[in-house]
């Protein structure tokens, strides 16, 4: 089946600094990719969505590029806040209805 | 619109005891979706409404699991003789039934059960 896999953290950065989450994808078809956030004590929060390949969702800074070539939907940021600490998802559609995510990649932003 | 509602928020019981969690999807979306989460772990899917009917089920739902959406609306996710091993986070989710937006998924704050 269809399934994603990203990097493992956790991942610390300082304030300001550039952001990548990678992730890659296996599937059939071309689903549509999906980028979560779950920050401390809440749920799941779409960040953002690509539905086609060469399609860039972006969101609060956040941006990500569908990319068939290298099967890939790598989150990235310019400028983190400590704001952005949290732990994000990429996920696909599978099956047309049920989401598969990555395992998480927990951030944590420091002044 | 107040988005997704679940409740409870959290849930603690003994293990064997029945347990029912209740979901409000946002209330133009046809579509609703069950989730359990595992610390460390991303949500799995467990099963998905279309209005009343269910339409798929997780081989993860075992039959100790029963979901339901009885007027297209709300749904209640029961767990009955509550082992361990369901200690987790369940989550809600909705989409549209229709247009381009019917994979994007809006998620609930979830119901944290433990299972002592």
């Amino acid at each position: 089946g269809n399934s994603v896999t990203q990097m493992e953290g956790p991942v610390t950065l300082s304030e300001e600094a550039f952001l990548t989450i990678n992730c890659t994808y296996t599937a059939t078809g071309y689903p549509s990719l999906f980028w979560y956030v779950q920050y401390p004590g809440e749920g799941l929060q779409l960040l953002l969505k690509a539905t086609k390949a060469d399609d860039k969702g972006s969101n609060k800074g956040f941006e990500a590029t569908y990319r068939k070539e290298t099967t890939s939907f790598h989150l990235e940021k310019g400028s983190v806040q400590v704001s952005d600490s949290a732990v994000y998802f990429c996920a696909l559609i599978d099956s047309g209805y049920a989401l598969n995510f990555g395992k998480g990649t927990s951030l944590l932003v420091t002044p | 619109d107040t988005g997704v509602s679940q409740d409870p928020r959290h849930k603690i019981t003994k293990r064997g005891q029945n347990v029912t969690f209740r979901c409000d999807p946002i209330s133009e979306h046809n579509r609703l979706y069950w989730y359990r989460q595992t610390l460390g772990q991303g949500p799995e899917f467990l099963t998905y409404f279309q209005n009343e009917a269910q339409l798929e089920k997780s081989r993860l739902l075992s039959d100790r699991f029963s979901a339901e959406r009885p007027k297209g609306s709300f749904s209640t996710l029961e767990i009955q003789r509550t082992e361990q091993g369901d200690s987790a986070m369940y989550l809600c989710a909705s989409s549209p039934g229709a247009g381009e937006n019917t994979d994007t998924q809006y998620f609930g704050p979830g119901t944290r059960l433990t299972v002592l």
